[in-house]
């Protein structure tokens, strides 16, 4: 099992949608979690760290459920500049180091 | 904001080269840099941890032989690879951790280096 396991997509829609993506982890113990948006033959850039309450920065909203070991991603009234690769990214807490596992990254293209 | 410098951006060479890739964080002190691989629809790989005055941390299946890193100072790490393949040609990022940051606190990326090897 992987450690991080995301859906590759893609996810077509239309602008102004609501699209949501999962992620799992498989180390309970795992402390750190991120999402990072990735464009094409980009390096990853930070979305927005997720907290053990839920956040919402604009039309982002991520949660983590720690019993069932997943993250989400709610991007809200999606824009064509949204189309891009989400990298679910987890610092797994294995060892004092503060090392980020990815996952493989949620395609989404946005469409006019 | 803290900044990550990369340096080359692209590297097209011929096999059997050596070639040098640079991190550098240019308003933070990093003891702990990262370097990854990405290849074409894949994820990115953590291959080692860079340790500024020590040893780097290898991730399983890495070799340290092949791929040198080097942290002589708190602001730069370097890695090479060494005597380079065409099975070498992928997308290498660094990212760093400024000193003194939480651990949930997110690491910050270099723009990448692409490597082509002919």
């Amino acid at each position: 099992r992987k450690e991080v396991e995301q859906d590759p997509g893609p996810f077509n829609v239309p602008e102004g949608a609501t699209v949501a993506f999962n992620c799992t982890y498989s180390n309970s113990a795992s402390q750190s979690f991120f999402w990072y948006r990735q464009d094409c033959r980009k390096e990853p850039k930070l979305l927005m760290s997720v907290y053990s309450s839920g956040n919402e920065d604009g039309r982002f909203t991520a949660q983590l459920n720690r019993a069932s070991q997943y993250i989400s991603l709610l991007i809200r009234d999606s824009k064509l500049s949204d189309s891009a690769t989400y990298l679910c990214v987890v610092n797994p807490l294995m060892d004092s180091s503060y090392k980020l596992i990815f996952g493989s990254g949620t395609r989404l293209l946005v469409r006019p | 904001g803290a900044v990550v410098s990369q340096h080359p951006s692209w590297v097209i060479c011929k096999s059997g080269t050596s070639v040098k890739i640079e991190c550098r964080s240019l308003d933070f002190q990093a003891t702990t840099m990262f370097w990854y691989r990405q290849f074409p629809k894949q994820s990115l790989m953590l291959m080692a941890t860079s340790n500024e005055g020590s040893k780097a941390t290898y991730e399983q299946g890495v070799e340290k032989d092949k791929f040198l890193i080097n942290h002589a100072s708190l602001t730069l790490s370097t890695l090479t690879v060494t005597s380079a393949h065409p099975e070498d040609s992928s997308f290498y990022i660094c990212s760093a951790r400024p000193n003194g940051t939480a651990r949930n606190q997110p690491q910050h990326f270099g723009d990448g280096t692409r490597l082509s090897i002919l």
